[in-house]
């Protein structure tokens, strides 16, 4: 079955530091691949997504790069402020049901991220 | 009201109590899902809907009940739950089809089983 492994955390970082979350998944097929971000006491909100090899997703600063070679969707940001502190989700897609017509989300665990002024 | 909307937030219910959650989407899609949040486990699929007919039950105990009346709202019906079924319960909706579309969520609702 599917499956999505990412570090867990906590990260701890100060601002303007360099982030990577890394993320790898396991798949049958080629799914797309997404970062989710939960803000404390909110649902999750897409942050980026990638729906083939070698596409890059990107927002807020924020990118990730499908890797098909490595199966990895590593999570990346130039400089971080205190404001990005959250818990990112890795995430992938899969098909459902015997008729298809949906996709279910499989996620990675979470990665609680803190950033320090 | 834009978006994917839960209601109640927050719910504590005994385990012979009867509740529902109701999840309503205001973008015009055609899927929309159920997704149980745990302290300790990853975001676990529940149940999916596509055109109001249920094509995904994830082994979920039959003390969790969905009901998808029209395309708009999502409920769960709960009863004689367990407290381990204490969570995080969140709504998603995607335009449905397939092809790894984005699923959008609500705020989720908090519930605690006594």
């Amino acid at each position: 079955g599917n499956s999505v492994t990412q570090m867990e955390g906590p990260v701890t970082l100060s601002e303007e530091a360099f982030l990577t979350i890394n993320c790898t998944y396991t798949a049958t097929g080629y799914p797309s691949l997404f970062w989710y971000v939960q803000y404390p006491g909110e649902g999750l909100q897409l942050l980026l997504k990638a729906t083939k090899a070698d596409d890059k997703g990107s927002n807020k600063g924020f990118e990730a790069t499908y890797r098909k070679e490595t199966t990895s969707f590593h999570l990346e940001k130039g400089s971080v402020q205190v404001s990005d502190s959250a818990v990112y989700f890795c995430a992938l897609s899969g098909l459902v049901g015997s008729g298809g017509g949906a996709d279910g989300l499989t996620f990675g665990k979470g990665t609680h991220l803190i950033i320090q002024p | 009201e834009t978006g994917v909307t839960q209601t109640p937030r927050h719910l504590v219910m005994g385990m012979t109590n009867k509740k529902s959650l109701k999840c309503e989407q205001h973008l015009g899609h055609n899927a929309m899902y159920w997704y149980k949040q745990s302290a300790k486990k990853p975001l676990e699929l529940m149940f999916v809907y596509s055109l109001e007919e249920r094509v995904e039950n994830n082994s979920v105990p039959s003390r969790f009940s969905p009901e998808c009346p029209n395309s708009s709202h999502l409920f769960l019906h709960l009863h004689t739950l367990q407290p381990e079924d204490s969570a995080l319960y969140l709504c998603a909706s995607s335009q449905g089809g397939g092809g790894g579309d984005t699923q959008y969520f609500g705020p989720g609702t908090r519930l605690t089983v006594l």
